[in-house]
């Protein structure tokens, strides 16, 4: 099993939808995560940090399930503009591990 | 300017030439972290930094040689090129501590002919 997983997508949703992602992780020691958004293999940006239960920030929210090991970016809203590639990361003694990235594509 | 920069941006070389990746940043972080990034495997770590003088390997380290003999910088070095060497490489620097984010370089497009 892959220490972080996502589903790649893509996934096509029109504007003004609600869309969600899930990314499941192995290692259940990881104590923060990090939603990152990745435009056109530009640099990975930084979205949201995950260190309880959830974070939210405008549209954006983000849940953290230990039990079932999983967290989860929920976008409301959806704006063009959100079409980009979703990277979650679990961090592991310093250092990050990503998932491969879900791919979104948002359109009018 | 504030931040992490890599050069250069863009570079092509022949295989069998060594080839060294520089990044910069200028926040004092302790952590620095070199990636690659290839289509269908996403990021992959290749070497990171916990301090200047310590280094340790990723996931792909094989035919990449690092240093880090100051803080704000940690060049990654192809020793010699290989095609399967050409991708889209991101240098990363975070602070310590587990709840510190991590910050990208603008990356460097390596084309290896």
């Amino acid at each position: 099993r892959k220490e972080v997983e996502q589903d790649p997508g893509p996934f096509n949703v029109p504007e003004g939808a609600t869309v969600a992602f899930n990314c499941t992780y192995s290692n259940s020691a990881s104590q923060s995560f990090f939603w990152y958004r990745q435009d056109c293999r530009k640099e990975p940006k930084l979205l949201m940090s995950v260190y309880s239960s959830g974070n939210e920030d405008g549209r954006f929210t983000a849940q953290l399930n230990r039990a079932s090991q999983y967290i989860s970016l929920l976008i409301r809203d959806s704006k063009l503009s959100d079409s980009a590639t979703y990277l979650c990361s679990r961090d592991q003694g310093g250092k990050l591990i990503f998932g491969q990235g879900t791919e979104l594509s948002v359109k009018p | 300017d504030a931040g992490i920069t890599q050069s250069p941006r863009y570079k092509i070389t022949e295989t069998g030439r060594q080839v060294t990746l520089m990044c910069h940043q200028t926040w004092s972080h302790s952590y620095m972290f070199w990636y690659r990034q290839d289509l269908g495997h996403g990021l992959r770590l290749i070497y990171y930094s916990a301090a200047a003088d310590i280094t340790d390997k990723g996931e792909v380290p094989d035919g990449y040689v690092v240093s880090r003999s100051k803080t704000e910088n940690f060049p990654l070095t192809l020793e010699s090129a290989t095609r399967s060497q050409t991708s889209v490489y991101f240098c990363a620097s975070r602070a310590g501590g587990r709840y510190n984010e991590q910050f990208f370089g603008p990356g460097t497009r390596l084309t290896v002919l």
